[in-house]
């Protein structure tokens, strides 16, 4: 079965600093990923995702993401946070051998401070 | 215009009473979901179907419906609404040859 660990509830960071939002993932072959983010009364919006081609993935608004195998990890980063990141974030992976289901992280929390 | 559109944006009922949540897409997509939404508990999916004639249920069915009515349309109901199906319900599309799936912008339902 696939599943997804996002290990951080919450995190909070200064405007101008690194980001980094951390995902495990659990499936038993190589998984579809995806990083979501949701903006305050708005709708779900894709930042990047990874379908087993280059393993750091450049996504909207300068974050990008690496899948790393041997650590089931796949880390959201951006080198320096804006005001306007300040949302919730989902890892989500994709079981492509059930109809290519999503499984949604419990999401994590990104406040911004000036 | 929005790709996926969900009505009502928000709605307040009470316990016991019916209530339908509807979808449309202009995407062209075969598939469509509904998921609810409870804080801390990210995304958990409720109905999919994969076209007009196939609908299944995903992990949290019970107490909801649904229905296709076309392959742009996929309506949820709430039966007999209880309190603990307050939450955010979204629909979702996608296409068989991509995994992305594609979310409207939510319904926030409050049962009293």
């Amino acid at each position: 079965a696939q599943s997804v660990t996002q290990l951080d509830s919450h995190v909070s960071v200064s405007e101008g600093t690194p980001v980094l939002l951390r995902c495990n993932y659990s499936s038993s072959y190589s998984p579809s990923l995806f990083w979501y983010v949701q903006h305050p009364n708005k709708g779900l919006q894709l930042l990047l995702k990874y379908t087993s081609a280059a393993t750091l993935v450049k996504g909207i608004n300068g974050f990008e993401a690496e899948f790393k195998k041997s650590e089931t990890s796949f880390h959201l980063t951006k080198p320096s946070a804006h005001m306007s990141d300040a949302a919730e974030y989902f890892c989500v992976v994709s079981d492509l051998y059930n109809f290519n289901k999503f499984y949604f992280g419990s999401g994590t929390k990104l406040n911004v401070k000036p | 215009d929005a790709d996926v559109t969900q009505t009502p944006r928000n709605r307040i009922t009470k316990t016991g009473k019916r209530i339908m949540l509807e979808c449309s897409q202009t995407k062209g997509h075969d598939r469509m979901y509904w998921y609810r939404q409870d804080p801390g508990l990210g995304l958990q999916l409720i109905y999919y179907s994969f076209d007009v004639k196939d609908i299944n249920k995903g992990e949290i069915s019970d107490g909801y419906s649904v229905s296709r009515q076309a392959q742009a349309k996929f309506s949820l109901s709430l039966e007999s609404a209880i309190p603990n199906q307050t939450a955010l319900y979204f629909c979702a599309t996608s296409d068989f040859a991509r995994d992305e799936q594609f979310f409207g912008p939510g319904t926030r339902l409050t049962v009293l």
